[in-house]
């Protein structure tokens, strides 16, 4: 069955970054694509970006635009997320979750959320 | 940035009522609308994609109907297992999600 596993929670000082990995099974990696998205405690969804291992293209919402890169490694069907220059507002779950490979669609198979906190 | 704005932000229902919630785009998705079903501690889970068509395994009591600007997710007669956060996503340039609805009893 498709899975999606990612990294243990993380704590962060302000002005760090953090990168979270998507580890997948059950499927063929390299024919889907992956999204991003974070909820802050008692909040909200919040897309990020996206990436397609299917044709190798990424976006990035104009919020996250130069502080967040998105990859994908097809040697071990694992996604990743990095988050640069951390502040408070950033401390929430990040979800990744599969997308087709050829354009940004909607999730049906999300990881469990990976908790990042940012405090000094 | 297309926003997406859900009504209402809470609804009380009790089990065996009809539930409506609106979701409104800024500027036409055309049909790239999504809704989610989010209950405390676990990932979303998809319903309804391109705006009418059911996930498989949902139960067929969810529907999805509306297209451009204007879209509903009905639940036609609400069961305990539905009280949850409900969300839409468009997916038609990039991606956004409306600020979530709460079904409550």
């Amino acid at each position: 069955q498709v899975q999606l596993i990612q990294s243990g929670p993380e704590v962060k000082k302000p002005g760090a970054s953090v990168k979270i990995s998507c580890k997948t099974s059950g499927y063929t990696f390299s024919n889907y694509g992956f999204t991003w998205v974070r909820q802050a405690p008692g909040q909200g969804l919040e897309w990020m970006g996206w990436i397609s291992a299917y044709i190798g293209y990424t976006s990035y919402s104009q919020k996250f635009q130069g502080r967040v890169t998105i990859t994908a490694d097809t040697s071990t069907s694992t996604a990743y997320m990095d988050l640069r220059g951390l502040t408070s507002d950033d401390t929430a779950l990040y979800y990744c979750a599969r997308v087709s490979g050829t354009y940004l669609g909607p999730s049906e198979y999300w990881g469990q959320g990976t908790l990042v906190t940012v405090s000094s | 940035d297309i926003q997406m704005t859900q009504s209402p932000s809470t609804l009380s229902a009790s089990v065996g009522d009809r539930v409506t919630i609106t979701c409104r785009a800024s500027q036409s998705v055309s049909n790239w609308l999504a809704w989610y079903q989010q209950k405390p501690g676990n990932a979303p889970k998809l319903l309804i994609y391109k705006a009418s068509n059911l996930e498989s395994g949902v139960p067929s009591r969810f529907s999805g109907s509306g297209s451009g600007t204007e879209f509903t997710l009905t639940i036609s007669s609400l069961q305990p297992d539905d009280f949850a956060t409900y969300y839409c996503q468009q997916y038609s340039s990039y991606s956004t999600f409306g600020q979530g609805t709460k079904v409550a009893i």
